[in-house]
C-alpha cells in the first residue's frame, strides 16, 4: 500500500502569501498524483492532475510540481476563499488509490 | 452543467444492508467510468470503488471488498452502491464521483454525499 505523508498538518497564512504544501509518497508515485480542496460543508474539488496540470476553471495562482515521490502545491498569493483543506491522492496503483491526510490552510 | 445526486443513506444497524443511488446529469454517463469515494466524519477520504463506463469492469477498496457491489444502468444515468455487512467503521459521508478522463483515476466531478451510520 501506498502512503501518502502531508506536510505541514496545519499552515498559518495571511491573504496575499505564498503558499507551500507538500505531499511525500512511501514509493514512487511518478506523476500520477492530484490535489483536491475542500471546503467546510462541501465536497472537495480537483485542482491538478498528473502532478502539474491544473484542471479546469481552476484559477493559474495554483501549481502543482513534482514526480517519483515528492510533490508540492503552490498558491503564489492566496485569496480568502483559498483557505480550506487540502488532500493529495495517488493513483499509481490503480485501480487502487490512496488520499494524504490533508492538509488545513488557516488565516493567520 | 455536472450534477451527480445522491441518495440512499441512512441509519442502519451493524450487519445490515443499505443501497445508495447516485444520479448523473449534464453529461453523458454511459462515457465516463464512476466511483464512490467516502470520508468518515471529521476524518480524511478514502476511495471506495470504481465501475468502467460501461460495467464490465469493477474494483473496491480491501476495507470493503466481498461486501459492496457496484453498478450503473447507463439507460437511466444512475449509479449504485450495495452495501452488506455494514460495520460502524463504515460510518461516512458516501460521494459520488466521476473520473476525470475515461479511467484516469482522479475524480472531477463530486456530488454532494449522502450519509451513512451504521450503529446500535
Amino acid at each position: 500500500e501506498i502512503v501518502l505523508t502531508q506536510s505541514p498538518a496545519t499552515l498559518s497564512l495571511s491573504p496575499g502569501e505564498r503558499a507551500t504544501l507538500s505531499c511525500r509518497a512511501s514509493q514512487s508515485v511518478s506523476i500520477y498524483l492530484a490535489w483536491y480542496q475542500q471546503k467546510p460543508g462541501q465536497a472537495p474539488r480537483l485542482l491538478i492532475y498528473n502532478a502539474s496540470n491544473r484542471a479546469a476553471g481552476i484559477p493559474a495562482r495554483f501549481s502543482g510540481s513534482g514526480s517519483g515521490t515528492d510533490f508540492t502545491l503552490t498558491i503564489s498569493s492566496l485569496e480568502p476563499e483559498d483557505f480550506a483543506v487540502y488532500y493529495c491522492q495517488q493513483r499509481s496503483n490503480w485501480p487502487s488509490g490512496s488520499f494524504g491526510q490533508g492538509t488545513k490552510l488557516e488565516i493567520k | 452543467q455536472v450534477q451527480l445526486v445522491e441518495s440512499g443513506g441512512g441509519v442502519v444497524q451493524p450487519g445490515r444492508s443499505l443501497r445508495l443511488s447516485c444520479a448523473a446529469s449534464g453529461f453523458t454517463f454511459s462515457d465516463y467510468a464512476m466511483h464512490w469515494v467516502r470520508q468518515a466524519p471529521g476524518k480524511g477520504l478514502e476511495w471506495v470503488a470504481v465501475i468502467s463506463y460501461d460495467g464490465t469492469n469493477e474494483y473496491f477498496a480491501d476495507s470493503v471488498k466481498g461486501r459492496f457491489t457496484i453498478s450503473r444502468d447507463n439507460s437511466k444515468n444512475t449509479l449504485h452502491l450495495q452495501m452488506n455487512s455494514l460495520r460502524p467503521e463504515d460510518t461516512a459521508l458516501y460521494y459520488c464521483t466521476r473520473d476525470s478522463s475515461g479511467w484516469s483515476g482522479f475524480f472531477d466531478y463530486w456530488g454532494q454525499g449522502t450519509l451513512v451510520t451504521v450503529s446500535s
